[in-house]
């Protein structure tokens, strides 16, 4: 069965730094990755998903992350954080196998920018 | 361009009492569509999926029922709610490609 970890539960950085978000996931074969983000009381965004090719994917809002096999990862990267980035964060993959249980989400990270 | 309704936004019932929460998808057809369920400092809990009418299967056996009237409706029910159903409920949609496309939720206070 497929499986994500998002091992940091929270994440603080100041306003302009750097930003890596860390997933890691576990399927048998090629994954779909995604990323979300949900601001406090909304639903979930896509910010950019992984099927095939280029392992390094554009997304909105200024966010990449690249797609590592030999370290089974999808980390989410952004250069510089900007106060309205805070929110939380969850990765997902999904089977290619077209069932409709599709997505499996990690627990989330949240994150707090300061000033 | 495909939308995706919620409501309520927010709700708060007492125990004992039922509960409804509606999501309609338009723009598609045969859409598949999930339930979630958010608790608090707790990730998302996929409760029931739908791939079509009156088709429904359930993740987690618990005090919710979901129904699929219509393509594009999904109902999100109990009988009695319980303390323990507190949370944020989200609705999604999803098609031959995977990735979903989410609600923007309901948070449910049982008091």
């Amino acid at each position: 069965a497929q499986s994500v970890t998002q091992p940091d539960i929270h994440i603080t950085v100041s306003e302009g730094a750097s930003l890596e978000l860390r997933c890691n996931y576990s399927y048998g074969a090629t994954p779909y990755l995604f990323w979300y983000v949900q601001s406090p009381g909304q639903g979930l965004q896509l910010l950019l998903k992984y099927f095939s090719g280029d392992t390094l994917v554009q997304g909105i809002k200024g966010f990449e992350a690249e797609f590592k096999r030999s370290q089974s990862s999808f980390n989410l990267r952004k250069p510089s954080v900007h106060w309205s980035d805070a929110a939380e964060y969850f990765c997902a993959v999904a089977s290619a196998s077209g069932s409709a249980r599709q997505l499996t989400f990690g627990s989330g990270t949240q994150l707090t920018v300061l000033p | 361009s495909q939308t995706i309704h919620q409501w309520p936004a927010t709700l708060v019932q007492p125990v004992g009492s039922p509960l409804s929460l509606e999501c309609t998808v338009e723009g598609t057809s045969n859409p598949n569509l999930y339930w979630y369920r958010q608790a608090a400092g707790r990730g998302l809990q996929l409760l029931f999926y739908s791939v079509g009418i009156g088709q429904i299967s359930s993740e987690v056996p618990q005090n919710l029922s979901a129904s699929r009237p219509q393509d594009r409706q999904f109902i999100l029910s109990s009988k009695k709610l319980l303390l323990s159903d507190s949370g944020f409920y989200l609705c999604a949609w999803g098609q031959q490609g995977p990735g979903y496309t989410f609600g923007s939720g309901t948070r449910l206070t049982v008091v």
